[in-house]
């Protein structure tokens, strides 16, 4: 069974400061995505990788194929951060995802 | 582009009454999932289809629940009868074809289910 963990829980941080998420999964998923959801609910997509690194702004997911290891990393964090973050896995050829608890991010002005 | 659109954004309704959710996926989208989302078990999969096809509805949790697809730009997930435990977020996502692992997922803003 494919199974996704992410810590920590909850996680508060000051305006500024470097924000890592962490996401770990079992033998089996091949492929990590990583999902923003807002206070409001709604879920954005923000990296899909399956090896290495990828950067959109101040936001940088890696993952580790080897320690089956992803992370979600915050630079210069600002209030409009805080929201959930999600990770979750999935296999080639199968477009079933397999969520994370997800770790509820509160950035202090 | 829209994005994908969901609707009604928020449902209350009484047990017993049946329920149905609709989307509209990206134009261009070949894949649709329907998830729903709860405090307890978080998101889950109910089903996804492929060119209007259902390739997966392992997720469904019982026969009250069904989905359709009867044509690439719309979707319905229906429940009949509703129970309060079915009170959840529902969410649809679309995503292109050209590889799943290669293609974001786009979210809907979600159906808010309140059965009472």
């Amino acid at each position: 069974k494919n199974e996704v963990e992410q810590s920590p829980q909850n996680l508060t941080a000051q305006e500024g400061e470097f924000i890592t998420i962490n996401c770990s999964y079992s033998v089996g998923i091949s492929a990590l995505h990583w999902l923003q959801q807002h206070p409001g609910g709604g879920i954005v997509s923000l990296f899909m990788l399956s090896s290495g690194k990828k950067k959109h702004g101040r936001l940088i997911a890696t993952i580790n194929i080897q320690e089956k290891h992803s992370s979600l990393h915050i630079t210069a964090s600002h209030p409009r951060d805080s929201a959930v973050y999600i990770c979750a896995g999935s296999n080639f050829g199968n477009e079933k995802l397999t969520f994370g608890t997800g770790t509820r991010l509160t950035i202090i002005p | 582009d829209a994005g994908v659109i969901q609707s009604p954004r928020h449902e209350v309704t009484e047990m017993g009454q049946e329920v149905t959710l609709r989307c509209k996926p990206i134009s261009g989208h070949d894949y649709l999932f329907w998830y729903r989302q709860t405090m307890m078990r978080g998101l889950e999969l109910l089903i996804y289809f492929n060119n209007n096809v259902p390739i997966d509805d392992s997720g469904m949790p019982e026969d009250r629940f069904s989905a359709k697809m009867p044509n690439a730009s719309f979707s319905t997930l229906k429940i009949q009868p509703s129970e309060p435990r079915d009170s959840a977020v529902y969410f649809c996502a679309s995503s292109r074809t050209t590889g799943f692992y290669n293609s974001p997922l786009h979210f809907g803003n979600g159906t808010r289910l309140t059965v009472t």
